[in-house]
């Protein structure tokens, strides 16, 4: 079936580096993709989205990069810090349906 | 502003039971989105309200509904509970419809327990 998923379930970091987080789509007509948050005990928190018009967008120490040709997504946080710890979903929006998750990948910073 | 509000935070029901579980959206936010959330499956969408309509329903049984009320506010029904019920149900609300792209704004969870 076409869902969306992650390529690694954990990652572990120090405190200071880049965090790189993927996911990997398969439906070719998915015109909007969000990286969510989510930790311990709290609903998912959004991110950061991207639209399929483009490739790459960035927010606050966040970059969003979609690679359509393979259908591939990316999470890049910089300067991890330990309060970036937590899950991190993608998720994708399929033309006449809703949000679609993938399983999440867990970000342990240590300091 | 409010955020996402979901109650109850806890439930335990029995199988064969029944539960009701409310949500109130963001002011102003009409889209209305449920979510089932367990270690096994992860976050599963369950349906979307807008304007008191329901425009998308993922794969789930019948026993699972919903309903919007005419001030964004919904609910979502489970009838005859079973343990595999157990999860985290998650709503989250935004301003437009999920597939105009609209950023959703998640609650903090009713996490329901079945014995």
């Amino acid at each position: 079936g076409e869902s969306v998923g992650l390529h690694l379930p954990t990652l572990s970091v120090q405190e200071g580096d880049n965090s790189i987080i993927n996911c990997a789509y398969s439906n070719s007509a998915s015109d909007y993709f969000i990286w969510y948050k989510q930790e311990s005990g709290k609903g998912p928190q959004f991110i950061i989205d991207i639209r399929s018009n483009m490739d790459k967008r960035q927010g606050q120490r966040v970059t969003v990069l979609l690679n359509k040709t393979v259908k591939h997504l990316s999470l890049q946080i910089a300067a991890t810090q330990p309060g970036d710890s937590a899950v991190y979903f993608c998720a994708e929006n399929q033309a006449g349906t809703a949000l679609i998750f993938g399983k999440g990948t867990t970000l342990s910073v240590s300091s | 502003k409010a955020g996402v509000t979901q109650t109850p935070r806890y439930l335990i029901k029995t199988r064969g039971q029944q539960v009701t579980l409310s949500c109130s959206p963001i002011s102003g936010h009409r889209s209305v989105s449920w979510y089932q959330q367990t270690p096994g499956q992860g976050l599963q969408f369950l349906f979307e309200y807008f304007s008191e309509t329901q425009r998308n329903k993922g794969n789930f049984p019948g026993r699972f509904s919903g309903r919007q009320f005419s001030n964004s506010r919904s609910e979502m029904n489970v009838s005859t509970l079973e343990l595999g019920d157990s999860a985290l149900y998650l709503c989250a609300s935004s301003p437009r419809p999920l597939n105009a792209g609209a950023e959703a704004f998640f609650g903090q969870g009713t996490r329901l327990t079945v014995v």
